[in-house]
């Protein structure tokens, strides 16, 4: 069973659209990571919400914690190419909260 | 850059042949992660260190795999008596205790077994 699950798993839009993606549990988590992973390389970090409620922004890309900390959201505006990618949220839960576990992720492409 | 490193890119080995990968962290991180990754799916927690000490080691890794970090600075990941199964990209990433869990990332490791 995925403590964190992710939604949807693929996705493909054109450039210019708007999207948002999910990632859901149901265990409650001290700090949660939004991490972008390219074909061939390590994820690389993007974000962490720790606040239930909390909202970060990164220039196009907003992201959302849920006020019981046991889910999140990505939304992208006006897509571009360069987002193409795997997103992937993690976190550590409260009852570990020295160990990270990672969501299947979401896989984007953006159509020129 | 003083990014997490690791060594090597890529790795083709035939079954049944032992495989070592080294994963250099950033300097000032005490703690170090590995994790397998395969197609389609996020990365999998492995094991991970604090400073030399191995806290913890996934029930699903197999007693073929065993990790050390001597010294609390590079570590290196074994995997004995390779199988198919355990072709996969192999990822490192470190990180602070006091920075919220946040990880930074090696490469990885690409490892192929024939």
């Amino acid at each position: 069973t995925q403590l964190l699950e992710q939604s949807p798993q693929f996705l493909s839009i054109q450039e210019g659209e708007n999207l948002t993606v999910y990632c859901n549990s149901s265990s409650v988590f001290s700090s949660l990571q939004w991490y972008r992973q390219e074909p061939g390389e390590g994820p690389v970090l993007l974000v962490t919400v720790v606040t239930g409620g909390e909202v970060k922004k990164l220039k196009r890309l907003t992201f959302q914690f849920g006020d019981a900390r046991k889910d999140s959201s990505l939304h992208i505006t006006a897509a571009q190419p360069g987002d193409t990618g795997l997103y992937l949220c993690a976190g550590a839960t409260e009852r570990s909260y020295d160990k990270v576990i990672f969501g299947p992720g979401t896989s984007l492409s953006v159509i020129p | 850059d003083t990014g997490v490193s690791q060594d090597p890119r890529h790795k083709i080995t035939k079954r049944g042949q032992n495989v070592t990968f080294r994963c250099d962290p950033i300097s000032e991180h005490n703690r170090l992660y590995w994790y397998r990754q395969t197609l389609g799916q996020g990365p999998e927690f492995l094991t991970y260190f604090q400073n030399e000490a191995q806290l913890e080691k996934s029930r699903l890794l197999s007693d073929r795999f065993s990790a050390e970090r001597p010294k609390g600075s590079f570590s290196t990941l074994e995997i004995q008596r390779t199988e198919q199964g355990d072709s996969a990209m192999y990822l490192c990433a470190s990180s602070h205790t006091l920075e919220l869990n946040e990880q930074f990332f090696g490469p990885g490791t690409r490892l192929t077994v024939l």
